[in-house]
């Protein structure tokens, strides 16, 4: 069966170091990943993606994701975290069950503490 | 509309009763999916829909749940007799080029359903 883990329910970075959140995921085929943030009372917003390229993809607000295929990883980031970056996360994969490759699963999640 | 609007935004109703929940994508995008959110969990997949077709129904949890899209664009989310564990944000998403692997969904602010 396809899954997203996040093994990470919280993270705790202080303001101006280097954050990573983790996903580790599986899939049948080839795998299009996605990372969400969620911030309180608002909807999921698109950070980045990866669908086929280079292993390192750059999305919103200075985020990065790094796609590892050996370790099924792909690991968000950002070299510098600010305050304003705390919220939910959320990693997530497209199906790739035959018959069903259009249904995104997330992970649960993972809330980031960037502490002044 | 500049980008998926949900109504209502908050709904408290009694048990038993029947409720929908609506969703209006963007405008063009051909791919709407339904998601139930419960308090520090991820988005839960309910249902993917292609223009007017449900391409994948897999996460309705029971025939209480259902959902129509019958001109391709606005969709309506059914719940009959609710019950306290139906309590949950129900988020709703679309995307372009339905069917392309790799397009990102874009959500709305969701639909606070409390069922009492």
């Amino acid at each position: 069966a396809q899954s997203v883990a996040q093994p990470e329910d919280q993270v705790n970075v202080a303001e101006g170091n280097p954050l990573t959140v983790k996903c580790t995921y599986s899939v049948s085929g080839n795998p299009y990943l996605f990372w969400y943030v969620q911030y309180p009372n608002r909807g999921l917003q698109f950070l980045l993606k990866y669908i086929t390229g280079d292993n390192l993809v750059k999305g919103s607000y200075g985020f990065e994701a790094e796609f590892n295929k050996s370790q099924t990883s792909f690991h968000l980031k950002k070299p510098s975290a600010l305050v304003s970056d705390s919220a939910l996360y959320f990693c997530a994969v497209r199906d790739q069950e035959r018959g069903r490759d259009d249904k995104i699963i997330f992970g649960k999640g993972t809330r980031l503490h960037i502490l002044p | 509309g500049a980008g998926v609007s949900q109504t209502p935004s908050n709904k408290v109703t009694e048990k038993g009763k029947y409720v929908e929940l609506r969703c209006d994508p963007i405008s063009g995008h051909t791919a709407l999916y339904w998601y139930r959110q419960s308090l520090g969990q991820g988005p839960e997949f309910l249902i993917y829909f292609q223009g007017t077709g449900a391409a994948d129904d897999s996460g309705l949890p029971n025939d209480r749940f259902f959902a129509v899209r019958p001109e391709g664009s606005v969709s309506t989310l059914k719940i009959q007799r609710t019950e306290r564990g139906d309590s949950a944000v129900y988020l709703c998403a679309s995307s372009s080029r339905g069917g392309s692997r790799n397009t990102e969904a874009f959500f709305g602010q969701g639909t606070r359903l409390t069922v009492v």
